[in-house]
C-alpha cells in the first residue's frame, strides 16, 4: 500500500526556475521528513514538519505541512543546478508501530544550467 | 568514525545462492532498518527491528531474513537468491518516532 503519493514523478527544469513537489496522503501523520538523494548515496534528511499548517524554509526552499496533517509540499525558488537529485517524502504515524517511516516514491529533479 | 557503514558496496551473485549483506551503525540507536530501492518502486522496507533479539517484517520480507544480536548491528540475509531481488539495499537507524533516520551508502547487488 502506498500511503504516500509524490508529484510530479520527474522534473526537468533551467536554472532560476521555481518549482513546487506535492506530497499527498489519505492518512493522517505525526510529521513528515523530507529527504534528498544524490547518485550512489543514502537520502539525508533536509526538514523534519510537525505541526499542522507549519512552514519551514531552509534558504530557497520552503517546506509546508498541510493543515490537516495528511499532506505537504516542497517549494524551491531559483532552482540551481546543485539542487539536482531525488526528493523524497517520508510520514511518521505514532499510531502504528514506533520509528517506522512510510516513503512516497520520490520526484527526480533535474535542473539544467 | 561515527555513522553508519554497509558493506559491501557491491556485489554480483548467482540464482540461489545465499548472501548476507551487513549493516554496522555507532549512534547506539534502537531502531534500524533495511530498504530496497527500485526504479519506480522508491523505497520500500523489508525489516525493521526495535531494538536488539526484536525485528518485524515490513513491505517486501519474502527472501530475506533479519537478525540482531547486537544493538549496533543488523544484517540482511538472502537465502536463496533470485533475479528479482537485484536492487540497491540500504540499511538506515533512528533514534526514534520524528527523529531523522541515517542512511548508509548502499549496498548494489546483482544476480544473476
Amino acid at each position: 500500500t502506498q500511503l504516500l503519493e509524490q508529484s510530479p514523478q520527474f522534473l526537468s527544469i533551467q536554472e532560476g526556475e521555481n518549482l513546487t513537489v506535492y506530497c499527498n496522503s489519505s492518512s493522517v501523520f505525526s510529521s513528515l521528513q523530507w529527504y534528498r538523494q544524490e547518485p550512489g548515496e543514502g537520502p539525508v534528511l533536509l526538514v523534519t514538519v510537525v505541526t499542522g499548517g507549519e512552514v519551514k524554509k531552509l534558504k530557497r526552499l520552503t517546506f509546508q505541512f498541510g493543515d490537516a496533517r495528511k499532506d505537504s509540499s516542497l517549494h524551491i525558488t531559483a532552482a540551481q543546478p546543485g539542487d539536482t537529485g531525488l526528493y523524497l517524502c517520508a510520514g511518521a504515524d505514532r499510531g502504528s508501530t514506533l520509528g517506522r517511516l512510510y516513503f512516497g516514491r520520490g520526484t527526480q529533479l533535474t535542473v539544467w544550467p | 568514525d561515527a555513522g553508519i557503514t554497509q558493506s559491501p558496496r557491491y556485489k554480483i551473485t548467482e540464482t540461489g545462492r545465499q548472501v548476507t549483506l551487513m549493516c554496522h551503525q555507532t549512534w547506539s540507536h534502537s531502531y534500524m532498518f533495511w530498504y530496497r530501492q527500485d526504479l519506480g518502486h522508491g523505497l520500500r522496507l523489508i525489516y525493521y527491528s526495535a531494538a536488539a533479539d526484536i525485528t518485524d517484517k515490513g513491505e517486501v520480507p519474502d527472501g530475506y531474513v533479519v537478525s540482531r544480536s547486537k544493538t549496533e548491528n543488523f544484517p540482511l540475509t538472502l537465502e536463496s537468491a533470485t533475479r528479482s531481488q537485484t536492487s540497491v539495499y540500504f540499511c538506515a537507524s533512528t533514534r526514534g518516532p520524528d527523529n531523522e533516520q541515517f542512511f548508509g551508502p548502499g549496498t548494489r547487488l546483482t544476480v544473476l
